[in-house]
């Protein structure tokens, strides 16, 4: 198994530019997760799904949108990027488990540069 | 906003010590996991504890829950090279168990 896989590994994009970042995992979780990581700020949740075709708000979602059309992909996108969205994004999913809770899996992240 | 904070933020020990960092976070949680993660990479679970339990051992890791004080420790003993990487606490709180908030983390050196 692959696990959590994301693409791409590392992009520069300038002011105003669009891009998907894709993530995509092997697993059958159903919650998938993007998180943005800046020195200093831990990871901040930006999207989030619980479910094929289902998409949430997280901490910092203004600049990205996100959707689930297949429960292995989840994707998120910049509609027009800001250097304030330089960061590294990681994806993560996890098994519904009912009540009990569950551990999430980490992609390997992706290093975006906006100038 | 950030639920955890870690400290220190940055702690280097000699290979063989042990090594000790907390993480305080502001609001009731249902449960508390502690991930590592090393230089470029994603980040990996270590250890969850629930909000009913006070200990919790896997390995040379120790972790315990104080929710009087809203804290915890990660206590890794006989530390290794391997070790060297950043730590941070995640919480749940509320309704739902999906959706994790995240400290600022612990960088950990292991000095050989």
């Amino acid at each position: 198994n692959a696990g959590v896989t994301q693409t791409p590994k590392f992009r520069v994009l300038k002011t105003g530019q669009s891009m998907t970042l894709l993530c995509a995992q092997d697993m059958n979780h159903e919650y998938m997760y993007w998180y943005r990581q800046d020195p200093g700020m831990g990871l901040r949740l930006i999207h989030y799904s619980v479910g094929e075709g289902t998409t949430a708000k997280g901490e910092v979602p203004d600049g990205y949108n996100v959707s689930r059309l297949k429960k292995q992909n989840f994707l998120l996108g910049l509609e027009s990027a800001a250097p304030s969205q330089t960061s590294v994004y990681f994806c993560a999913s996890s098994p519904y488990t009912g009540t009990r809770v569950p551990e999430q899996y980490f992609g390997p992240g992706t290093r975006l540069t906006v100038t | 906003s950030q639920q955890g904070e870690e400290d220190p933020q940055a702690l280097s020990i000699q290979e063989g010590e042990n090594a000790t960092m907390n993480c305080s976070y502001k609001t009731s949680i249902n449960n508390l996991q502690w991930y590592r993660q090393n230089s470029g990479r994603g980040l990996v679970h270590l250890i969850l504890i629930r909000s009913n339990e006070r200990e919790k051992h896997s390995g040379r890791l120790r972790v315990t829950l104080d929710t009087s004080k809203k804290s915890s420790s990660l206590l890794i003993t006989a530390s290794r090279a391997a070790d060297t990487a950043s730590y941070f606490c995640a919480t749940t709180a509320g309704f739902g168990n999906e959706k994790l908030t995240f400290g600022t983390g612990t960088r950990l050196t292991i000095i050989p």
